[in-house]
């Protein structure tokens, strides 16, 4: 069993503050999980995933996230939020990857960022 | 690439009629995937394939039927729409049990 928890339904940060975005979960084995990006009216985009390699992982437009297994977490954090970072973020697990189930991803609920001048 | 592409990208349903959602993908993946997306809920998986002529139930099958007759192709039906399945519609494709890439979504309201 898995489920994923994400502890903001949104978050408001000025232009050039660091972002923080908070990612619980739960999961009866070794999972994988993902941080998904989702802008107005478009499909999701993949920010960087964590396949129980390297704890803390590097993804694309300046995002990192940071396995913590003693804490359950996954969360989110840039340096610097950029206009351009204003979407829905998307915490999500999953079973190992290759593990030959589906890859049944569990979705969070989402946290919208905004992004203000 | 195209990557994965779906079609119609809007559509409007009166309650009670029929229509199919149309998925492909050119990246040979083995996986497909259909999810509905509702304000606050996150995805959804309702069907998902695990090959050319499988099927299999996700979370919330109900009302909905899926064809996977070819491996490009990922077909998500609904008989009889109704008012409750008004949502955001995403296809996704893997390869084997790998990172999921997503279409760019459906938009479906059912008057």
């Amino acid at each position: 069993a898995q489920s994923v928890t994400q502890l903001d339904s949104h978050v408001s940060v000025s232009e050039g503050t660091p972002v923080l975005l908070r990612c619980n979960y739960s999961s009866s084995y070794s999972p994988s999980l993902f941080w998904y990006v989702q802008h107005p009216n478009k499909g999701l985009q993949l920010l960087l995933k964590y396949t129980s390699a390297a704890t803390l992982v590097k993804g694309i437009n300046g995002f990192e996230a940071e396995f913590k297994k003693s804490e359950t977490s996954f969360h989110l954090t840039k340096p610097s939020a950029h206009m351009s970072d204003a979407a829905e973020y998307f915490c999500v697990v999953s079973p190992p990857e290759g593990t030959g189930t589906a890859s049944k991803l569990t979705f969070g609920t989402g946290t919208r960022l905004q992004v203000t001048l | 690439n195209a990557g994965v592409t779906q079609t119609p990208k809007f559509r409007v349903l009166k309650t009670g009629q029929s229509m199919t959602l149309l998925c492909a993908q050119d990246m040979n993946h083995e996986y497909m995937y259909w999810y509905r997306q509702d304000p606050g809920m996150g995805l959804r998986l309702i069907h998902y394939s695990v090959g050319e002529g499988t099927t299999a139930k996700g979370e919330v099958p109900d009302g909905y039927n899926v064809s996977r007759l070819k491996k490009q192709n990922f077909l998500l039906g609904l008989e009889s729409a109704a008012p409750s399945q008004t949502s955001v519609y995403f296809c996704a494709s893997s390869y084997f049990g790998y990172e999921q890439y997503f279409g760019p979504g459906t938009r479906l309201t059912v008057t």
